[in-house]
């Protein structure tokens, strides 16, 4: 356990579909974070969410989209998804300090997510 | 745009040999963290180091830092079934990059016993 949630942790949805993930941190940290993680690739970050606000959108397509609430919860909606976005969505939280020193970045279990 | 390489991609051994895994890179980092994966689960953190030239132990493991603070190895000694997992290398370009982690490849390890 290391205090970061996510669900659900299969998620298997048609081309047609709105879906979304939800992330949680029982951590207390400021800021969160979206990866995805492919076969053969490596991880890549989606979004960060320092303070509830986007600090960064790694060229994402528009069928993303990222909410953040509150400084402990995040969630990505997906709508209208192609075979190729099937992978497993980790997301990450942590502790910034005025966006110059990175902290450690806690991971939760990710949704493994199929796109038919 | 940095890239970590990350090699190798595959590693296969038996029980009791050792190891090692290298991360390189041709930006500096201001940190470099060594994160362990199992399936069906999130990266855990094994180490960060900072220093250039920075060796950390963590029991068969250790982790060195570059001088030139642009790779890192990961050697494990007498390896044992209980370390088969991913292992991803990540480093932190430091600054206000907003927590801009770049990761390797990774590399899949198999032990057997």
């Amino acid at each position: 356990e290391t205090g970061v949630t996510q669900t659900p942790r299969h998620l298997v949805m048609g081309m047609t579909n709105k879906k979304s993930l939800k992330c949680e941190q029982h951590l207390g940290h400021n800021a969160m974070y979206w990866y995805k993680q492919s076969a053969k690739k490596p991880l890549e970050l989606m979004f960060v969410y320092s303070l509830e606000e986007r600090v960064e959108n790694n060229s994402v397509p528009s069928r993303f989209s990222p909410e953040c609430p509150n400084s402990s919860h995040l969630f990505l909606h997906l709508h209208t998804l192609q075979p190729e976005d099937s992978a497993l969505y980790l997301c990450a939280s942590s502790q910034e300090l005025a966006g110059i020193i990175t902290d450690t970045q806690y991971f939760g279990p990710g949704t493994r997510l199929t796109v038919l | 745009t940095q890239l970590l390489e990350q090699s190798p991609q595959f590693l296969s051994i038996q029980e009791g040999e050792n190891l090692t895994v290298y991360c390189n890179s041709s930006s500096v980092f201001s940190s470099l963290q060594w994160y362990r994966q199992e399936p069906g689960e999130g990266p855990v953190l094994l180490v960060t180091v900072v220093t250039g030239g920075e060796v950390k132990k963590l029991k068969r493991l250790t982790f060195q830092f570059g001088d030139a603070r642009k790779d890192s190895s990961l050697h494990i000694t007498a390896a044992q079934p209980g370390d088969t997992g991913l292992y991803l290398c990540a480093g932190d370009a430091g600054g206000t990059s907003y927590g801009k982690l770049t990761f390797g490849q990774g590399t899949i390890l198999t032990v057997h016993p």
